[in-house]
């Protein structure tokens, strides 16, 4: 039921870009990105609905393929503080009841 | 605007002891979700507060527990506390919406909880 992310773990230099995947086996009816510092609460980055309406911060920018149940989140000139473990997650919708799944979490590194 | 809060923010219990952790939601949101975060791992979906009423439930056991106010905050009661059960505890509040889980969640700083 968790969502699969990829890679676990990436190093950038600053400037540099970064793709994080993540994958679901379930149907997604929308997918959410956090970013997590250690040991700070999960931030909130952006959210992406069915049908294509997103919502989050203006810098980050993300995919969702409905049909691959996959979504993918662009970070692009990265910076020190985008440093972190980033978690997609997604609620899932089952006869038994409701949930919500982050998926497995990438580490993220910007060195200068 | 004040954002979600939660408290204490250290607790140290001793097994088979009980523990209520409190939050308060961000402004204007009706919705209170708990997770538990072990170290190294993403959150787990407790369950989720709204209206009073536990609306959505994952895979924990009844010793976890919860409460929600008419004022939105919520309380999360775990039972007989067993080692495993230590972990950072994530306080997040949302809108409800017309889908559930399907708006975006504020996370409180959490509560560390260690059992002895």
């Amino acid at each position: 039921q968790q969502p699969v992310q990829s890679p676990q773990a990436v190093i950038l230099r600053e400037g540099e870009d970064a793709v994080i995947n993540c994958s679901s086996s379930k149907a997604l009816y929308s997918v959410h990105w956090y970013r997590q510092k250690h040991g700070e609460a999960p931030v909130f980055l952006m959210i992406l609905l069915k049908g294509g309406e997103q919502k989050g911060h203006e810098k980050i920018s993300a995919s969702f393929n409905e049909k691959k149940q996959q979504s993918s989140l662009y970070l692009t000139a990265s910076q020190l503080s985008y440093s972190g473990t980033y978690f997609c997650g997604s609620p899932v919708f089952t006869n038994t009841g409701n949930q919500f799944y982050f998926g497995t979490g990438t580490s993220l590194t910007v060195i200068p | 605007d004040a954002g979600v809060t939660q408290s204490p923010t250290h607790l140290i219990k001793t097994r088979g002891q009980q523990v209520t952790l409190r939050c308060s939601p961000k402004s204007g949101h009706d919705t209170v979700s708990w997770y538990q975060q072990a170290l190294g791992q993403g959150p787990q979906f407790i369950f989720q507060y709204y209206e009073e009423e536990e609306r959505q439930r994952g895979n924990f056991p009844d010793r976890f527990s919860g409460h929600q106010f008419p004022n939105y905050s919520s309380e999360l009661n775990v039972n007989a506390l067993l080692l495993g059960d230590s972990a950072l505890y994530l306080c997040a509040s949302s809108l409800a919406g017309d889908y559930p889980l399907s708006y975006e969640q504020y996370f409180g700083p959490g509560t560390r909880l260690t059992v002895t």
